[in-house]
């Protein structure tokens, strides 16, 4: 089993939909979480970090549920701009970070 | 947050040489990591690398293969050694900014 698996996707959704990622973790011991978005031939870019009491920024929400060892991100009004892969990242103190394959998202006009 | 300068951004190289990568951090960090991106796959960490101490490898990473230095703060390498097709990959490198991790531009490696 890997220690961070998401839905690979790819989702395609009408530009304007609201779109959610679910990401699984293996390893209970992990304590920092984050979401990053990977553009085509281009490095990862942090997009949010992921707390216990969920957080918001603009129109993306993340969310941690430790107890089912679960993270989500969720996109309301999708954008053309948000085509990207999505990539959720565990990690156990600030060390090592474990990353799931990525879910490919791709908005559609 | 910080800015990282990786260079090369691209290379084509011969099976049996070798290539050196270099990160450059505009302010200092304790630690800095190496990771390689193979195509069409997520990130794999190679190995950790502190100033003054040897770096830590993951497993399936050796030093003979991948050696890095890490002379101070804001300055790391990382090597591929003895390369062959299956090293054929994008290597980035990353810092702890405090708010998350920051990665360079990535290194575009092709063994030919």
């Amino acid at each position: 089993r890997k220690e961070v698996e998401q839905d690979p996707g790819p989702f395609n959704v009408p530009e304007g939909a609201t779109v959610a990622f679910n990401c699984t973790y293996s390893n209970s011991a992990s304590q920092s979480f984050f979401w990053y978005r990977q553009d085509c031939r281009k490095e990862p870019k942090l997009l949010m970090s992921v707390y216990s009491s969920g957080n918001e920024d603009g129109r993306f929400t993340a969310q941690l549920n430790r107890a089912s060892q679960y993270i989500s991100l969720l996109i309301r009004d999708s954008k053309l701009s948000d085509s990207a892969t999505y990539l959720c990242v565990a990690s156990f103190g600030n060390e090592k970070l474990t990353f799931g394959t990525g879910t490919r998202l791709t908005i559609i006009p | 947050s910080a800015v990282i300068s990786q260079k090369p951004s691209r290379d084509i190289c011969q099976r049996g040489t070798s290539l050196t990568i270099q990160c450059q951090v505009d302010s200092q960090v304790t630690m800095m990591f190496w990771y390689r991106q193979q195509p069409g796959q997520s990130l794999t960490l190679i190995a950790t690398a502190n100033q003054g101490s040897e770096a830590t490898y993951e497993s399936g990473f050796v030093i003979d293969k991948f050696p890095i230095s890490r002379p101070n703060l804001t300055f790391s390498t990382l090597t591929v050694s003895n390369m062959s097709p299956e090293d054929s990959s994008i290597y980035l490198c990353s810092v702890w900014t405090g708010f998350g991790y920051t990665f360079g531009s990535g290194t575009r490696l092709t063994v030919v």
